[in-house]
């Protein structure tokens, strides 16, 4: 069980640039979260996903995009990247229903916009 | 809207000493409290939980009592360790809605000999 997985884990990207992060969970989970963890805050809401095919803004979605094709996969993309998207990246997954489950987080991708 | 405010860092103990660090939340309704713990290099791993009022959530020797009178959620630990260094986060998340977290800025703990 690798839980929740994480590529790349490092990466820097020029103004302008587009990439995607991958995440990938071997849990099952129903529900999926991207934050971005910004020196000295704590932990932003970029977007999640309830399950498959579902997805909502969190609090900073602007400058991000996502997708949930799969129950595993949760993609973030980024397009035309800005210095302020410098940032640590989790992913973390939650089994999700009514009650308030742990979320399992990845080990992050360090992400560096020149 | 929710909110999770934390005692600033960095907090630097010797090792044997007695930990606190300060939790509170302004939350319409009753969350879920959640202390995350962050090693160097690593992701966020939950440490202890509570999901009601007066609660007790512990793991690992570290203990935070659920308090709705004063909306707080404060880690305490009797002896930290060296290993116990790391930055810990408060958070709530309310059930259902995505079972979201909102979490504070974290407090980085230094242990030392």
């Amino acid at each position: 069980n690798a839980g929740v997985t994480q590529t790349p884990k490092f990466r820097i990207l020029k103004i302008g640039q587009s990439m995607t992060l991958q995440c990938t969970q071997d849990m099952n989970h129903n529900y999926m979260y991207w934050y971005r963890q910004d020196p000295g805050m704590g932990l932003k809401l970029i977007y999640y996903s309830v399950g498959a095919g579902i997805t909502d803004k969190g609090e900073v979605p602007n400058g991000y995009n996502v997708s949930r094709s799969t129950t595993e996969d949760f993609p973030l993309r980024l397009e035309l990247a800005a210095p302020s998207q410098t940032s640590v990246y989790f992913c973390a997954s939650n089994l999700g229903g009514e009650v308030s489950e742990t979320q399992y987080f990845g080990p992050g991708t360090r992400l560096l916009v020149l | 809207g929710n909110s999770v405010t934390q005692m600033e860092g960095p907090v630097t103990l010797s090792e044997e000493a007695f930990l606190t660090i300060n939790c509170t939340y302004t939350a319409t309704g009753y969350p879920s409290l959640f202390w995350y713990v962050q090693y160097p290099g690593e992701g966020l791993q939950l440490l202890l939980k509570a999901t009601k009022a007066d609660d007790k959530g512990s793991n690992k020797g570290f203990e935070a009592t659920y308090r709705k009178e004063t909306t707080s959620f404060h880690l305490e630990k009797g002896s930290v360790q060296v290993s116990d260094s790391a930055v810990y986060f408060c958070a709530l998340s309310f059930t259902g809605g995505g079972n979201k977290l909102t979490f504070g800025t974290g407090t980085q703990l230094k242990v030392e000999l």
